[in-house]
């Protein structure tokens, strides 16, 4: 299985909305349920942001909100603040294994 | 609050392998699983492998398979990852992860081990 398909950079100003992609195939993202999205900051363990597509773990912030259509997965951050500035990496879990998107680097201006 | 605690940073040489471990408390649950993801210099997030430490069951990424084992040790809450046949594309933190059980996400990471690869 290949890596999920995201953009390398997503770009927006302070309050702001961006969303990011995630691709995959119908055997994959289109398949599953359990797509999952992580914000790294640098030199920091990877975050959990959402799961199962659209949930949110306990504390993380509204402005976070995922959805899927077909083989695309996106994450959607509004009201933009300087503090989102990170790379976000989606996730899907399969029975046999786990696939990790290639990671947008988020640019806050 | 499940913690993930890694082994501390090595330093290998070309051919040999290392062995990382991570140690779990708080909060386990009985059919937990853990994955274990690599991150080289400036690059993103790779799968490598999991297991379910109850039932000390494991599977690997095709990548990996021949070449990395996970093991783990239920009496001490501890999963390994050892990887042999080291190159220096092998360079890069190595982490731990806790997958929930009724959601297939990674909860918890372990803090990282950085695994330098250098003759």
């Amino acid at each position: 299985q290949s890596a999920l398909t995201q953009p390398a950079s997503v770009s927006g100003s302070p309050g702001q909305s961006i969303t990011i992609s995630c691709t995959g195939t119908s055997s994959d993202v289109g398949d599953y349920k359990y797509v999952s999205w992580y914000q790294q900051h640098p030199g920091k363990a990877p975050k959990l942001m959402i799961y199962e597509v659209s949930y949110r773990p306990s504390g993380v912030s509204n402005r976070f909100s995922g959805s899927k259509s077909g083989n695309t997965a996106s994450l959607t951050i509004s009201g933009l603040q300087a503090d989102d500035e990170a790379h976000y990496y989606c996730c899907l879990y399969t029975r046999s294994s786990t696939l990790f998107g290639g990671g947008t680097k988020l640019t806050v201006l | 609050q499940v913690q993930l605690v890694q082994s501390g940073a090595e330093v290998k040489k070309p051919g040999s392998s290392v062995k990382v471990s991570c140690k779990a408390s708080g909060g386990i649950l009985s059919s937990y699983t853990i994955s274990w993801v690599r991150q080289a210099p400036g690059q993103g997030l790779e799968w490598m492998g999991r297991i379910i430490p109850v039932l000390s069951i494991a599977n690997y990424a095709l990548k990996f398979q021949g070449r990395v084992t996970i093991t783990a040790d239920k009496s001490t809450s501890t999963a390994y990852m050892e990887l042999s046949s080291l190159r220096s594309e092998d360079t890069a933190v190595y982490y731990c992860a806790h997958m929930d059980q009724y959601t297939y996400a990674f909860d918890y990471w372990g803090q990282g081990t950085l695994v330098t690869v250098s003759s």
